[in-house]
């Protein structure tokens, strides 16, 4: 499953299938961005971080995709499990210390 | 693991009441934030702390709003005189001392204003 364009706030994926959350970010000054998974009634967990001189990177089942050019980041989950049913957010950093999170992908798994 | 923890996880006030929030930040870290999450919105920055001082503040966190690190273990966010619109989820995160790492987040702490 694929949320196209900029951002969809829903996802619905197979089980078993591979997973892809797209985020449109602001700011073309941000250097440092970072994947966090929210399960219900929890905080943020950390799930991958990408520096802007890199366009991938890649994790245990989770790949992200950098595209400065025209400030996308993608989220790609492989074999996609119940577990991985959450809210998703991406969020950037231009200086030092805030983060700027997106407005969040739920993703749902089917069994 | 090492975690950042929040106490209490959930705290119900009335309107015009001062709340503190309570969080333990991973042991060796060195810059502490306040983040906020209104209900099915995204999380929103409040505040940054390192050295003992704030470092970087949102335009939510007015007078009303004050950090603190007392003991060297602690961080706590204080609310003087709560509002309605103050109801969210309160979430705490640490980073370690050098930039650009990551900020690992506490499991917040549910503020109902009433």
């Amino acid at each position: 499953g694929e949320s196209v364009g900029l951002h969809l706030p829903t996802l619905s994926v197979q089980e078993g299938d591979n997973s892809i959350i797209n985020c449109a970010y602001s700011n073309s000054a941000s250097d440092y961005f970072i994947w966090y998974k929210q399960e219900s009634g929890k905080g943020p967990q950390f799930i991958i971080d990408i520096r802007s001189n890199m366009d991938k990177r890649q994790g245990q089942r989770v790949t992200v995709l950098l595209n400065k050019t025209v400030k996308h980041l993608s989220l790609q989950i492989a074999a996609t499990q119940p577990g991985d049913s959450a809210v998703y957010f991406c969020a950037e950093r231009a200086d030092d210390y805030k983060l700027s999170f997106g407005a969040g992908t739920t993703v749902t798994v089917r069994a | 693991e090492p975690e950042v923890t929040q106490t209490p996880s959930h705290q119900v006030t009335q309107m015009g009441q001062e709340v503190i929030l309570r969080c333990v930040p991973i042991s060796n870290h060195l810059y502490f934030y306040w983040y906020r999450q209104i209900l099915g919105q995204k999380v929103e920055f409040l505040v940054s702390f390192y050295n003992n001082e704030i470092s970087e503040k949102s335009e939510i966190f007015d007078d009303q709003f004050s950090v603190e690190r007392p003991d060297g273990s602690n961080f706590t966010l204080k609310i003087r005189s709560t509002k309605l619109e103050d109801s969210a989820m309160y979430f705490c995160a640490s980073q370690t001392g050098s930039t650009k790492n990551i900020q690992y987040f506490g499991a917040g702490t549910r503020l109902s204003v009433l």
